[in-house]
């Protein structure tokens, strides 16, 4: 059974760019969550879609955003890029959101990103 | 603001010794609790989920659950080299988004 795929895996834009990522979640997988992790905040919560419907959103500018299609996969995009963007991006899949037991994470490998 | 802590570390145990990781939360609603694994330069991987007071045991890793105190606990049997890592504790309830703590970094030294 294939996990989470995350695509690209790294790239290096330059400040004032724009970025778009990719997640393919594990199959029969409805829940895509998007996490940022930094050494100085950790985990921070981005967005969460379920059957193509934000379900729920974090604090963070409206720079960042994100869609699911019809198949579960999800993009999400962020645009004007800053210096602080700088992370790993990582998407995580689950079986359903809001259902107790059913919302276990499973996280992909990750997208680096280096804003210069 | 949902806030999940932990202390960073490092927590440095001998081979063979019990590690015990802590975590508390804010959020009195919150019915489900989980234990992440992440080694450098990797993704996290789950270890433990609780969602009930009291303990659950898994092989070496016992996670503890105190709802009236907001309290999650991880130990850790036995402890090996390869257990060396960084220990995530997230915490959400049903509908919203699992909120995760900064981690602590765990070294086991043999």
């Amino acid at each position: 059974k294939a996990g989470v795929t995350q695509t690209p895996r790294y790239l290096i834009k330059t400040r004032g760019q724009q970025v778009t990522l990719s997640c393919s979640p594990i199959s029969g997988h409805r829940s895509v969550s998007w996490y940022q992790q930094t050494p100085g905040q950790g985990l921070q919560f981005l967005f969460e879609y379920f059957s193509e419907t934000q379900r729920n959103k974090g604090n963070f500018p409206g720079r960042f955003s994100g869609r699911q299609f019809s198949n579960s996969r999800s993009e999400m995009n962020v645009s004007t890029l800053e210096l602080g963007d700088s992370a790993l991006y990582l998407c995580a899949s689950s079986l359903a959101a809001g259902v107790s037991g059913a919302n276990v994470l499973t996280f992909g490998a990750g997208s680096r990103l280096t804003v210069l | 603001q949902k806030e999940v802590e932990q202390n960073s570390g490092p927590l440095s145990v001998p081979e063979g010794a019990i590690a015990s990781l802590n975590c508390t939360y804010s959020d009195r609603g919150s019915q489900s609790f989980f234990w992440y694994r992440q080694y450098s330069g990797k993704s996290p991987e789950l270890i433990m989920s609780i969602y009930s007071n009291g303990d659950k045991e898994d092989g070496r890793f016992t996670a503890q659950l105190n709802k009236a105190s907001q309290y999650v606990s991880l130990l850790i049997r036995d402890s090996q080299p390869s257990d060396s890592a960084t220990y995530l504790c997230a915490v959400n309830q049903a509908g919203t988004a699992l909120i995760f703590g900064k981690g602590t970094t765990l070294s086991v030294s043999s």
